[in-house]
């Protein structure tokens, strides 16, 4: 199965700030079908970002995506504070599905 | 839009079966997959397996041997039942649409306790 490694665990920064999220998978990702999710406290995640470059409906612009193969990475560009929360990649080129640890995205 | 919503018993007793069952609103489940997902604080976030509309299944290897999953497109729901469960199967369980998970049901809480 394809382990996925996010980094770092926890991010300190503050609203305004761009955060960038990686996500290194163990072996290259089929088709680039790499997923990004936000999770908020007591809620379920929520699909931001798919086909590792490609944003969900209603996701504002300023999350993106990149990356292929077996490196990916987030990027919110200017941190609003709905934006703290744990991000979550998940891979589904292949089966088992699997996920990353997540990352924590906390105010400074 | 589609909604998601998890049903079942919230306690479990060791050695039991947990059944879920996860009821699809606003849209048909025809032409989908549909994951069964559990987020515990010592595993993070752990694919069960999904079902298509047809039936067909796929499950984790780690929980192949306990779980069975099945769809009713008539009511437009589908069901997870875990086997023997310990308290390491103590989680939150999400269902969830297609291979992106979008959406997610709001989740359950199930404890295997005696």
């Amino acid at each position: 199965e394809i382990v996925l490694t996010q980094s770092p665990g926890t991010l300190s920064l503050s609203p305004g700030d761009r955060a960038t999220l990686s996500c290194r998978a163990s072996q290259s990702v089929n088709n680039n079908y790499l997923a990004w999710s936000q999770q908020k406290p007591g809620q379920a995640p929520r699909l931001l970002i798919y086909g590792a470059v490609n944003r969900d409906t209603g996701i504002p612009d300023r999350f993106s995506g990149s990356g292929s193969g077996t490196d990916f990475t987030l990027t919110i560009s200017r941190l609003e504070p709905e934006d703290f929360a744990v991000y979550y990649c998940h891979q589904y080129g292949s089966l088992p599905r699997t996920f990353g640890q997540g990352t924590k995205v906390e105010i400074k | 839009q589609v909604q998601l919503q998890e049903s079942g018993p919230g306690l479990v007793k060791p050695s039991e079966t947990l059944s879920l069952t996860c009821t699809v609103s606003g849209g048909s489940i025809s032409n989908f997959y549909w994951s069964w997902i559990r987020q515990s604080p010592g595993k993070g976030l752990e694919w069960i397996g999904h079902i298509y509309h047809t039936g067909s299944t796929s499950y984790n290897p780690s929980l192949k041997s306990r779980v069975t999953m099945s769809i009713d497109t008539s009511k437009n729901q589908f069901s997870l039942k875990l086997d023997s469960v310990t308290a390491a199967d103590t989680a939150v369980y999400f269902c969830a649409r297609g291979v992106r998970f979008d959406p997610w049901g709001q989740g359950t809480l199930v404890t295997v306790s005696s």
